[in-house]
């Protein structure tokens, strides 16, 4: 089951916040997140783990809520390299599967 | 840096050709995906394996078919391409459980005329 994304697109300034959600039917285990610029592969953003367990990006922030099945990526002070496609990725633990949700394209603008 | 390679970058082939997406990585990666993805819209996992000798279905069916018989190579075949199978693949693979990275390759952009 994928995850599902919202929002689909956001549009800033350069220097405003945003709020990337990621939510599951399923039971989480980790949340990955990516951003894509055009034309290039996924890079690796952070991983945050069930019990609290974070690894990854300095300025960029996010949180996990097991309870509630979510995942929040926060951008803060957007610059304009904040610019891109951003996915959440969510792991099974019993197939190792990796399945993204539908992605929400960040611009930033100057 | 990120050792896994996809060739070719750009593919434009005629209906009914096999073809074959290469994917390597040098990392000793266990764990190995493929990707498809139309310009701008979601990654569907199409196929994944844990381990030499195992592939799994994704979540989006494909008539494209795997195989894993080397660690470091995931090939992905498609026997009779067909304009629908327009679009880019993307292998991904990364290493143990599900709290490590992925490391994604440059992807294959497939035009099926």
């Amino acid at each position: 089951q994928q995850p599902v994304q919202s929002p689909q697109a956001v549009i800033l300034r350069e220097g405003e916040d945003a709020v990337i959600n990621c939510s599951s039917s399923k039971a989480l285990y980790s949340v990955h997140w990516y951003r894509q610029k055009h034309g290039e592969a996924p890079v690796f953003l952070m991983i945050l783990l069930k019990g609290g367990e974070q690894k990854g990006h300095e300025k960029i922030s996010a949180s996990f809520n097991e309870k509630k099945q979510q995942s929040s990526l926060y951008l803060t002070a957007s610059q304009l390299s904040y610019s891109g496609t951003y996915f959440c990725g969510t792991g099974d633990p019993d197939d190792y599967k990796l399945s993204f949700g539908a992605g929400t394209t960040v611009t930033v603008r100057a | 840096e990120a050792d896994i390679y996809q060739t070719p970058r750009y593919l434009v082939i005629g209906t009914g050709k096999k073809i074959t997406l290469e994917c390597s990585q040098t990392m000793g990666h266990d764990k190995m995906y493929w990707y498809q993805q139309d310009p701008g819209m979601e990654l569907h996992l199409i196929h994944y394996s844990y381990g030499v000798n195992s592939t799994e279905k994704g979540d989006l069916s494909s008539e494209s078919t795997v195989s894993r018989i080397r660690t470091e190579h995931f090939p992905l075949t498609l026997e009779s391409a067909r304009p629908s199978h327009t679009s880019q693949y993307l292998c991904a693979s990364r290493w143990g459980g599900v709290n490590t990275e992925a490391f994604f390759g440059q992807g294959t952009r497939l035009t099926v005329v």
